[in-house]
């Protein structure tokens, strides 16, 4: 496809349940981000990979989120022992991290909802 | 201390009115900035780039002062179109790391 695509578009899990969201960035972009938003709040960050670097993971809020990048293309965020306070909608962004202002174009998100 | 703060808002304006929203950023070493914009329950999407020199889009323009790192965007004959989350966004160069703004609401009312 010609964006961003993100996997599911909606997850509904029980309080203690792992979960895996997936995102399939633009074709060739190298960067790409995890970020989280609450319900009426700004974007959170919670992980970066760019290109074959070691990811920044300064965003993640605790030892229970964890992300992968396999062959620099596809990317799961996966959520371990779910919380109530883990609702909220993921969004993935990928960037042509080639330019100096290269734009980052978002997938339309996973709402994740923790019962 | 936030990477790049705005006021949250709501601005109620009029349709026709000019509207300006500012942002600050606290990375003396961001090197690019840009505005989004967000419409409720969407993701998030480019609205413009910021240069050094400004740019203008249509009714919209876009202005960067380093010295005092802070980013505005102008919004001139406003339309209840118009009415949306504006996010403030510095990126870093090495990375192009991405650091959003909470975004600043805005009301268009007939």
């Amino acid at each position: 496809g010609a964006g961003v695509s993100q996997s599911p578009s909606n997850k509904v899990t029980e309080k203690g349940k792992d979960v895996e969201l997936r995102c399939d960035p633009i074709s060739g972009h190298t960067a790409l981000y995890w970020y989280r938003q609450s319900l009426g709040q700004g974007l959170e960050f919670l992980i970066y990979f760019q290109g074959n670097s070691a990811p920044d993971k300064s965003g993640l809020p605790s030892d229970r989120f964890s992300a992968e990048r396999t062959g620099g293309s596809v990317s799961t965020l996966t959520i371990q022992r779910t919380q109530q306070e883990d609702s909220a909608v993921y969004l993935c962004a990928s960037s042509l991290a080639r330019r100096r202002d290269t734009e980052a174009f978002f997938g339309q998100g996973t709402r994740l909802t923790v019962v | 201390r936030k990477e790049v703060e705005q006021d949250p808002g709501p601005f109620n304006v009029p349709e026709g009115a000019t509207v300006a929203f500012n942002c600050t950023y606290s990375n003396s070493a961001s090197q690019s900035f840009f505005w989004y914009r967000q419409d409720c329950r969407k993701e998030p999407k480019l609205l413009m780039s910021v240069y050094s020199s400004g740019n203008e889009d249509g009714r919209f323009t876009a202005q960067l002062n380093r010295a005092s790192q802070y980013i505005s965007l102008l919004i001139r004959d406003s339309k209840l179109s118009d009415s949306a989350t504006y996010l403030c966004v510095a990126g870093t160069y090495n990375f192009n790391k991405f650091y959003f703004g909470s975004g600043t609401k805005l009301n268009v009312k007939p």
